[in-house]
């Protein structure tokens, strides 16, 4: 069974350029998660979706957003980048059921901005 | 709020030698607790976990025991081995909301020496 994959894998941007993240969620995962590891900050919580909505936000300003598709791939979206979005984004999975909530992760996107 | 207090890092070990990661959490209710590790230039990788008070999670020779009375979740592995070295996070998951996001701890890298 595949796992959560994500792309790109690396990513070079310039401030206030916009980027887009993507990830497909391991098959039969309604729930999709996107974290921020940026150097120093550790695993901060950006956005939550399930069943194409968003559910829960994390503190991070609206340049950052995304969506949810009805196959429940996401796409992250981050507006006039800034120097200190350069991180590692990462994308997490479970299913949408009491007791399975066991999120799963994949590889990451590398951001740079320059 | 739910919080993760993690036993800080660097830590370098001689292989073969006892491992303890320490993990402390404030939370109400009754979180599910991980541990992820992530080696270096991946994603997250789920280690292994606990979903109520006294469940011992275990997986390739590490374990960990969800302690309610001291709100711990502390790290054990009995011989380390050079592959082990990566940088491992302690999670929550809170039991307010299903599919909550996870809360992490800081990371503690650790370097298993031949």
């Amino acid at each position: 069974e595949a796992g959560v994959t994500q792309s790109p894998t690396h990513l070079i941007k310039t401030r206030g350029q916009q980027v887009t993240l993507r990830c497909s969620p391991i098959s039969g995962h309604t729930s999709v998660y996107w974290y921020q590891q940026a150097l120093g900050l550790g695993l901060q919580f950006l956005l939550w979706y399930d069943e194409g909505e968003e559910r829960n936000r994390g503190n991070f300003p609206p340049r950052f957003s995304g969506r949810q598709f009805p196959n429940y791939s996401s796409e992250l979206n981050v507006n006039a980048l800034e120097l200190e979005d350069s991180a590692l984004y990462l994308c997490a999975s479970s299913l949408g059921q009491v007791g399975q909530e066991t999120q799963y992760f994949g590889p990451g996107t590398r951001l740079l901005v320059l | 709020g739910n919080s993760v207090t993690q036993m800080e890092g660097p830590v370098t070990l001689s292989e073969e030698a006892f491992l303890t990661i320490n993990c402390t959490y404030t939370a109400t209710g009754y979180p599910s607790l991980f541990w992820y590790v992530q080696y270096p230039g991946e994603g997250l990788q789920l280690l292994l976990k606990a979903t109520k008070a006294d469940d011992k999670g275990s997986n390739k020779g590490f374990e960990a025991t969800y302690r309610k009375e001291t709100t711990s979740f502390h790290l054990e592995k009995g011989s380390v081995q050079v592959s082990d070295s990566a940088v491992y996070f302690c999670a929550l998951k809170g039991s307010v909301r299903v599919n909550e996001k996870l809360t992490f701890g800081t990371g503690t890298r650790l370097t298993i020496i031949p």
